[in-house]
């Protein structure tokens, strides 16, 4: 089964703060990457997604994150944060031909006005 | 609205009771998934469907719990002789026929709190 790791459990930031979100997976072969942000008092919604192609993918609000295939990783960045950016965000991974998709922890994320 | 939908949002009952909670995924999505999560963790997958066939089932779900899809459409997951440790958040999400890559939506979840 996948493992789907993020570094950080809590981080505080100050408004235009560049903010980077870790994420390791365990499984070597194919896989789609996804993160996922979960306002207060929302649902969770889809930020970005990676399937193939260019490493480097952007997602709504400002936000991107970089598959490094040799590191597992797919980190989360945004060059300067909101307010409104104060959120969990989670990390998930699905095998191809697996549906099921496998989460990391996630990641509080407030950012202080 | 044509997002995933749950229902009920919260539901509290003592243990012992059985539960039954409902999904409706977006309009022509045959795939429909559950999830639960407890506080301070991520989703972890507890079945899913296509169509109306449930194609896996997670080591999760105990013989205490059981999900129908009997349409295709709507999804019931049912908890018998609830215990305090199912006191979680139950997601339902969706994905579409097209989707290879399994891009799935969330609904907003069911609160469950066993006393």
């Amino acid at each position: 089964a996948q493992s789907v790791s993020q570094h950080n459990h809590h981080v505080i930031l100050s408004e235009a703060a560049s903010l980077e979100l870790g994420c390791n997976y365990s499984y070597g072969g194919t896989v789609n990457l996804f993160w996922y942000v979960q306002y207060p008092g929302q649902h969770l919604q889809l930020l970005l997604k990676y399937f193939s192609g260019d490493p480097l993918v952007k997602g709504i609000k400002g936000f991107e994150a970089e598959f490094i295939k040799s590191k597992f990783s797919f980190n989360l960045r945004k060059p300067s944060v909101q307010w409104s950016d104060t959120a969990e965000y989670f990390c998930a991974v699905n095998e191809r031909n697996d549906y099921k998709l496998s989460f990391g922890a996630g990641t509080t994320v407030t950012v202080r006005a | 609205d044509t997002g995933v939908s749950q229902d009920p949002r919260h539901k509290i009952t003592k243990r012992g009771q059985n539960v039954t909670f409902r999904c409706d995924p977006i309009s022509e999505h045959n795939r429909l998934y559950w999830y639960r999560q407890t506080l301070g963790q991520g989703p972890e997958f507890l079945t899913y469907f296509q169509n109306e066939a449930q194609l896996e089932k997670s080591r999760l779900l105990s013989d205490r719990f059981s999900a129908e899809r009997p349409k295709g459409s709507f999804s019931t997951l049912e908890i018998q002789r609830t215990e305090q440790g199912d006191s979680a958040m139950y997601l339902c999400a969706s994905s579409p026929p097209q989707s290879s890559y399994n891009e799935q939506f969330f609904g907003p979840g069911t609160r469950l709190t066993v006393l």
